[in-house]
């Protein structure tokens, strides 16, 4: 089945500037990767979301890139603020025959004011 | 709002005992989704469900087992809870085109087990 794996598990960046998160994934049959937020105490929300017939998908402040030959792909978020810390989770989905959603381990991603 | 509601939001039983989690949603998806999240270990599948006759095991269904008994309620039932199952847990529902999978989750249910 389908791997991901997310990195770093933990992030500290100071306000205003930029934060990377990756994540790689196994199967090259995957074709939809979205990236979840979780504020503390609260629900995982879709951010932001890529196909594989696309490069790079930008929403304001954020942005996701995908590499489908290295099987990996990237959340920026630009001009952190502190209402950017949270948990950070990538995912992979195939609409082949598993169908089936693989989350990565989580980004805790902390911006000091 | 549509939603998808979980309850009860925390639970604290005993070793041995059963527990039902439940779930239901006022969105009309046919997909719903049970996941634990574990700190450190991300979110895990434990069932799924594409319509009321339907269930499938995910990644990490042993201990536990689930009741789809209408579209709108999907249940999860710890038969004996042990301690390693103490965890929070979400439901989730989609309304998957086939070509991607965005979920809603529930507000999710702590679990503790002593």
């Amino acid at each position: 089945g389908e791997n991901v794996e997310q990195h770093p598990s933990t992030l500290s960046v100071q306000e205003g500037d930029s934060a990377v998160i990756k994540c790689t994934y196994s199967d090259s049959a995957s074709n939809y990767f979205p990236w979840y937020k979780q504020e503390l105490g609260k629900r995982p929300q879709l951010i932001i979301d890529i196909r594989s017939n696309v490069g790079e998908k930008k929403d304001q402040r954020i942005a996701v890139t995908l590499n489908k030959t290295a099987k990996h792909f990237s959340l920026h978020i630009t001009e952190t603020q502190p209402e950017d810390s949270a948990v950070y989770f990538c995912a992979a989905f195939s609409s082949g025959s598993a169908r089936q959603l693989t989350f990565g381990s989580g980004t805790q991603l902390t911006v000091l004011p | 709002d549509a939603d998808v509601t979980q309850t009860p939001r925390n639970r604290i039983t005993k070793t041995g005992k059963r527990i039902m989690l439940e779930c239901s949603q006022t969105k009309g998806h046919d997909r719903m989704y049970w996941y634990r999240q574990d700190p450190g270990l991300g979110l895990r599948l434990i069932y799924y469900s594409f319509d009321v006759k339907d269930i499938n095991k995910g990644e990490i269904s042993d201990g536990y087992s689930v009741s789809r008994q209408a579209q709108a309620k999907f249940s999860l039932s710890l038969e004996s809870a042990i301690p390693n199952q103490t965890a929070l847990y979400f439901c989730a529902t989609s309304d998957s085109t086939g070509a991607d999978e965005k979920l809603f989750f529930g507000s999710g249910t702590q679990l503790s087990v002593l």
